[in-house]
């Protein structure tokens, strides 16, 4: 079993949905978690980064974090067919190395 | 806007050759990370340091080697390279312990 788990998609969603995409963990360690926007043939660019249980925002993003169910989620409201990318949730153990979901494919069509 | 630096973006080169994909970072960070990733499929961890004089390996067992001479760079050497090794190349780097990691814009690397 994987330690970080992430339905690859792909996800696709018309213009102005909310988008919720999710990952749940095995290691109750973790104790970071980042999100991460890839468009093709780039790297990753941070999205998102707590280290704590609950809510945090920034635009149209949202992230959560669920610590007792194991369980983070990224919400991205009005959607547009710039937000068209994978996303991934990245966490790691103080002191260690990120651990990387495999990565949602999100298609915005307009 | 993070300031890490990868050159070249795209190469080209033939079998046998020896390569060395560099990358930079100005924001003082003490880690740094190198991922392999083929087009749609996850990242793998090759090589990774925790600073000045440390590498390690990876997950992803790697035929390139790594050196961190400096804190600031962190080249990835392939001493003779193989059509095998055709991938994209993403180099990263992270402040303390479980800081966010910022990545370049990745070498995209071809051998024919």
């Amino acid at each position: 079993q994987k330690e970080v788990e992430q339905d690859p998609g792909p996800l696709s969603v018309p213009e102005g949905a909310i988008v919720s995409l999710n990952c749940t963990y095995s290691n109750s360690a973790f104790q970071y978690f980042m999100w991460y926007r890839q468009y093709s043939r780039k790297g990753p660019e941070l999205l998102m980064y707590t280290y704590s249980s609950g809510n945090k925002e920034d635009g149209r993003f949202t992230a959560q974090v669920d610590k007792s169910s194991k369980y983070i989620s990224l919400f991205i409201r009005d959607s547009q067919p710039s937000d068209s990318a994978t996303y991934l949730c990245v966490l790691s153990e103080y002191g260690n190395k990120l651990v990387f979901g495999a990565g949602t494919i999100l298609r915005v069509k307009s | 806007e993070a300031d890490i630096y990868q050159t070249p973006r795209y190469l080209v080169i033939g079998t046998g050759k020896k390569i060395t994909l560099e990358c930079s970072q100005t924001m003082g960070h003490d880690k740094m990370y190198w991922y392999q990733q083929d087009p749609g499929m996850e990242l793998h961890l090759i090589h990774y340091s925790y600073g000045v004089n440390s590498t390690e390996k990876g997950d992803l067992s790697s035929e390139s080697t790594v050196s961190r001479i400096r804190t600031e760079h962190f080249p990835l050497t392939l001493e003779s390279a193989r059509p095998s090794h055709t991938s994209q190349y993403l180099c990263a780097s992270s402040i303390g312990l479980g800081g966010e990691a910022f990545f370049g814009q990745g070498t995209r690397l071809t051998v024919v």
